[in-house]
């Protein structure tokens, strides 16, 4: 059992918005300012999309933002294109240099 | 631009001893930041294993303490990962990283495959 939770899938068409939800608690995701968000196409290493709850790496579309409330995050897909289906885990830091994971999320672009 | 490179056995035998090396180039290890191992069960999700820092002290996943060690070789630019008495859920696509800070992975490793059987 994942330490963060997300829920299995989310699906939107092209163009269309898609937010998932990533739920932990105060020793986590409500007590840190360091929730990131990763996508992973099959066969493929994680690759960070958000971080710091809302920043966005060098390279990674404006479609995809990041907020948090309280001990909830989310990240949203805009736009949703093709190429946007993968899946997507959230993870945060939970205080003396460990890190917990979400499940991950399969979005589908139907 | 960092990049990592895990390399090692790709099966091991039950109750023996899993071990990996990360080599980074790119990116001197003894500048700072934080390295950490990451591992995916197939068709599962992510685990964060472990994280060390540049000058040597290290975090360990709860579940995984008593079997992990985690050590760091900055004269090789490299980190490493030991996993003892393995069993077959241990076998996963092991990651190396890069923990910016030690909040977020953000550079990883292609990933490599240990298969846990006899």
């Amino acid at each position: 059992q994942s330490a963060l939770t997300q829920p299995p899938s989310a699906s939107g068409s092209p163009g269309q918005s898609v937010t998932i939800s990533c739920t932990g608690t105060s020793s986590d995701v409500g007590g840190y300012k360091y929730v990131s968000w990763y996508q992973q196409n099959p066969g493929k290493a994680p690759k960070l999309m958000i971080y710091e709850v809302s920043k966005r790496p060098s390279g990674v579309p404006d479609r995809f933002s990041g907020s948090k409330s309280g001990n909830t995050a989310s990240l949203t897909v805009s736009g949703l294109q093709a190429e946007d289906e993968a899946d997507y885990y959230c993870s945060s830091y939970a205080g003396s240099n460990k890190v917990v994971f979400g499940g991950g999320t399969k979005l589908t672009v139907l | 631009q960092v990049q990592l490179q895990e390399s090692g056995p790709g099966l091991v035998r039950p109750s023996e001893t899993l071990s990996l090396t990360c080599s980074v180039t790119g990116y001197s290890i003894s500048s700072g930041n934080y390295w950490g191992w990451l591992r995916q069960p197939p068709g599962k999700g992510l685990e964060w294993i472990g994280t060390i820092y540049h000058g040597g002290s290290a975090s360990h996943n709860p579940s995984l303490k008593s079997r992990l060690t985690i050590s760091l070789d900055a004269s090789k630019n490299q980190f490493s990962l030991r996993l003892s008495s393995v069993t077959a859920a241990d076998t996963a696509v092991y990651y190396c990283a890069r923990v910016w800070g030690a909040y977020y992975p953000d550079s990883w490793g292609q990933g490599t495959l240990v298969a846990v059987s006899s």
